[in-house]
């Protein structure tokens, strides 16, 4: 069984399209993750969900809008996609926060093209 | 920001031989974890270290945390191919509720 899994694993698209990446838990976590890793592989985390609570929103721009429309699931919306977009987006989870130690689940990753 | 240092950012040697990877910070963390990446995966945890001067050992794997618990290390003994993959430690970010990572160490160990 996986433990975190993303939908889609790879996305190609146009330039100011809307798409959406989902993400699922079955670990029974009280908090899920969306992190981007870019062409460096430098992973940054993008927003942290507690209970279905907004905890954290970087300084990520208001084209992406995270839903968590339960504690297992936690999906993310990216508006008016552009070029510098292109990642490749984690959704994780935890028990607990990981700051305080916890160990983080990370999904397979949705590598996202935007052409 | 609580930034992670890592070094060196790609390491290429061969079956056999020993190295070191190393995570540096100026900021103080409670515990600092190792993960490590495989192509096409997502990170996986290997140790997390809480205690300064700590040392944890998992198989050929060797994890140090600093006594002032600002810098870490892994040592992997007699590297096999099987360790090659992009390894990344992290500690509590600012918010204190995510972790920040450093920028990795890219490691590939040939035959």
């Amino acid at each position: 069984d996986t433990a975190v899994s993303q939908t889609p694993k790879y996305l190609v698209t146009q330039m100011g399209n809307d798409k959406s990446i989902k993400c699922e838990q079955n670990l029974g976590h009280d908090t899920m993750y969306w992190y981007k890793q870019d062409s460096k592989k430098f992973l940054k985390i993008m927003f942290s969900y507690n209970n279905k609570e907004l905890i954290i929103n970087e300084t990520v721009p208001n084209r992406f809008s995270p839903k968590s429309p339960d504690k297992a699931h936690l999906n993310l919306h990216i508006n008016s996609l552009e070029l510098g977009d292109s990642a490749v987006y984690f959704c994780a989870s935890s028990q607990g926060f990981t700051a305080l130690g916890g160990e983080a689940f990370f999904g397979q990753g949705t590598r996202l093209t935007v052409v | 920001t609580q930034l992670l240092e890592q070094s060196p950012q790609f390491l290429s040697i061969q079956e056999g031989e020993n190295l070191t990877v190393y995570c540096n910070s100026s900021s103080v963390f409670s515990s600092l974890q190792w993960y490590r990446q495989e192509p096409g995966e997502g990170p996986v945890l290997l140790v997390t270290v809480v205690t300064g001067g700590e040392v944890k050992k998992l198989k050929r794997l060797t994890f140090q945390f600093g006594d002032a618990r600002k810098d870490s290390s892994l040592h992997i003994t007699a590297a096999q191919p099987g360790d090659t993959g992009l390894y990344l430690c992290a500690g509590g970010g600012d918010s204190g509720y995510a972790l920040n990572f450093g920028k990795g160490t890219s490691l590939l160990v040939t035959p």
